[in-house]
């Protein structure tokens, strides 16, 4: 069973500050890894993609790969309340089945 | 990134009954994708939709129960067949492009009375 495993939250923090993300998956065999963000009500959203160790940045939002350790995980600097959603970390092994974590909800407080 | 719509966006169905759902891009995909979300839960791919051959099923998820067509590469449909109270749920299409990256239509809520 390939799993993806996330911290299911709330999450809370502040306004302004940094939301912290993580997940981790067990194939070993996998190659991509994309962050989504999902609102009440909505289908989920791609925010970030990465294929290589180390960081990928993209606005407020830093995408942190560690093959060796099987963990992804997602900063948001700068927090704003229009942060506040579920965000799904999903995992490409061979072939092109993503497969989903569980889901973080994040609420930021103003 | 591809434009995608599905129709319907909602709909409310009884028991024993069949839904169809739509899903359109704007652009030639090769892969397209069927998911479910299930109330509070996270997203469960039901099939790949190939063009021109048979889907492919994931693990629980049979032909009978949720057929799929793939007549060309921007269309695919979805039938929810002989539907029960635990077919409720969020219904999504999505699309590989550049090779890697998928996007998702706007969902289909199906509630099932």
């Amino acid at each position: 069973q390939k799993e993806v495993e996330q911290n299911s939250g709330p999450l809370s923090v502040p306004e302004g500050a940094i939301a912290s993300l993580n997940c981790t998956y067990s194939d070993r065999g996998s190659q991509s890894f994309f962050w989504y963000r999902q609102y009440s009500g909505k289908s989920p959203e791609l925010i970030m993609s990465i294929y290589s160790n180390g960081d990928k940045e993209d606005g407020r939002f830093t995408a942190q790969l560690n093959k060796a350790s099987q963990y992804v995980s997602l900063l948001i600097r700068d927090s704003q309340p229009s942060d506040s959603a579920t965000y799904l970390c999903a995992v490409k092994a061979a072939g092109n089945k993503l497969t989903f974590g569980g889901g973080t909800r994040v609420l930021v407080k103003p | 990134s591809a434009v995608i719509s599905q129709k319907p966006s909602r709909d409310i169905c009884q028991r024993g009954t069949s839904l169809t759902i739509q899903c359109q891009v704007d652009s030639q995909v090769t892969m397209m994708f069927w998911y479910r979300q299930q109330p509070g839960q996270s997203l469960t791919l039901i099939a790949t939709a190939n063009q021109g051959s048979e889907a492919t099923y994931e693990s629980g998820f049979v032909i009978d129960k949720f057929p799929i067509s793939r007549p060309n590469l921007t269309f695919s449909t979805l039938t929810v067949s002989n539907m029960s109270p635990e077919d409720s749920s969020i219904y999504l299409c999505s699309v590989e492009w550049r090779d890697n990256e998928q996007f998702f239509g706007p969902g289909t809520r199906l509630t099932v009375l």
